[in-house]
C-alpha cells in the first residue's frame, strides 16, 4: 500500500460527459502529480500540484482540469470526453524529503463508449 | 533533458532464470534513476531507486540494478525468475521542474515454466 487513494477505481461514461477523479495523497505529502496510461501513448506526465499552487504542466489537454485543495487531496476534472480518453489516471504524490521518490496510487480506469 | 531508454518492449524467460530488462538514460549523469513495477490491474511500485555515488541498487522482491556511467546505463536483473515477477517494468528519472518523472516505454516480461 502507497498510502495513495484514488476513486473511483474504475468508471464508464459517455462521450461528450464530464467527470472527476480523486486523489488523497500520502499523509503530509505536498506533492501531487497526475499521469495518464493508455496503451499508445504509454505513461504520460499531465500535471503537478505543490501545496495548492500548479508547479508543471505537461501533456494535459485543455479539456482537462486540475485542482488541490487546502487539505492537499487532489482532483483532475476530464470534460467533453472523447473515447481517446479512455485509459487508466495516475496519482502519485511526493514528500518535501522522499528524495525524490513519488508513490502512485492504484490509479483510475476510465472507459468513455 | 534527461530521458530513459527501455530497450525491448517484450522479454520472455523461463522460470528460474535471469531477467535482465536494459535501461539506457541520456548522456548527462542523472541525480536520480528509478525502477517501477506494474503487476496486472494494478499500480506502479516502487521496485528500486539510485542516488548519486550508488553503482548497484539492491531492490524489493530480490532485484537489483547496476549504475555504469561508461555504458550510460541502468539495468534491472534478477538471478532467478519467479512466476510472480510477470509484470511491466517500467525505468524513470526526474525531469524538468518539479521533479516529475518521466517513463521510459516499459518492458513487459513474461516468465515461462
Amino acid at each position: 500500500d502507497s498510502g495513495v487513494t484514488q476513486t473511483p477505481k474504475h468508471l464508464i461514461t459517455a462521450t461528450g460527459q464530464r467527470v472527476t477523479l480523486r486523489c488523497s495523497p500520502r499523509s503530509g505529502d505536498l506533492s501531487v502529480y497526475w499521469y495518464q496510461q493508455s496503451l499508445d501513448q504509454g505513461l504520460q506526465f499531465l500535471i503537478q500540484y505543490y501545496n495548492g499552487e500548479e508547479r508543471a504542466k505537461g501533456n494535459i489537454l485543455e479539456r482537462f482540469s486540475a485542482q488541490q485543495f487546502p487539505d492537499l487531496h487532489s482532483e483532475l476534472n476530464l470534460s467533453s470526453l472523447e473515447l481517446g480518453d479512455s485509459a487508466l489516471y495516475f496519482c502519485a504524490s511526493r514528500g518535501d524529503g522522499s528524495g525524490n521518490t513519488i508513490y502512485f496510487g492504484e490509479g483510475s480506469w476510465l472507459t468513455v463508449v | 533533458a534527461q530521458s530513459v531508454t527501455q530497450l525491448g518492449s517484450h522479454v520472455s524467460v523461463s522460470e528460474g532464470a535471469l531477467v535482465l530488462l536494459r535501461c539506457n538514460y541520456s548522456s548527462s549523469v542523472p541525480p536520480y534513476l528509478f525502477w517501477y513495477v506494474q503487476y496486472p490491474n494494478q499500480g506502479l511500485q516502487l521496485l528500486l531507486k539510485y542516488t548519486t555515488g550508488a553503482t548497484l541498487v539492491k531492490g524489493i522482491n530480490g532485484f537489483e540494478a547496476e549504475f555504469k556511467k561508461s555504458e550510460t546505463s541502468f539495468h534491472l536483473t534478477k538471478p532467478s525468475a519467479h512466476m510472480s515477477d510477470a509484470a511491466e517494468y517500467f525505468c524513470a528519472d526526474p525531469t524538468g521542474g518539479g521533479n516529475k518523472l518521466t517513463f521510459g516505454t516499459g518492458t513487459q516480461l513474461k516468465v515461462e515454466l
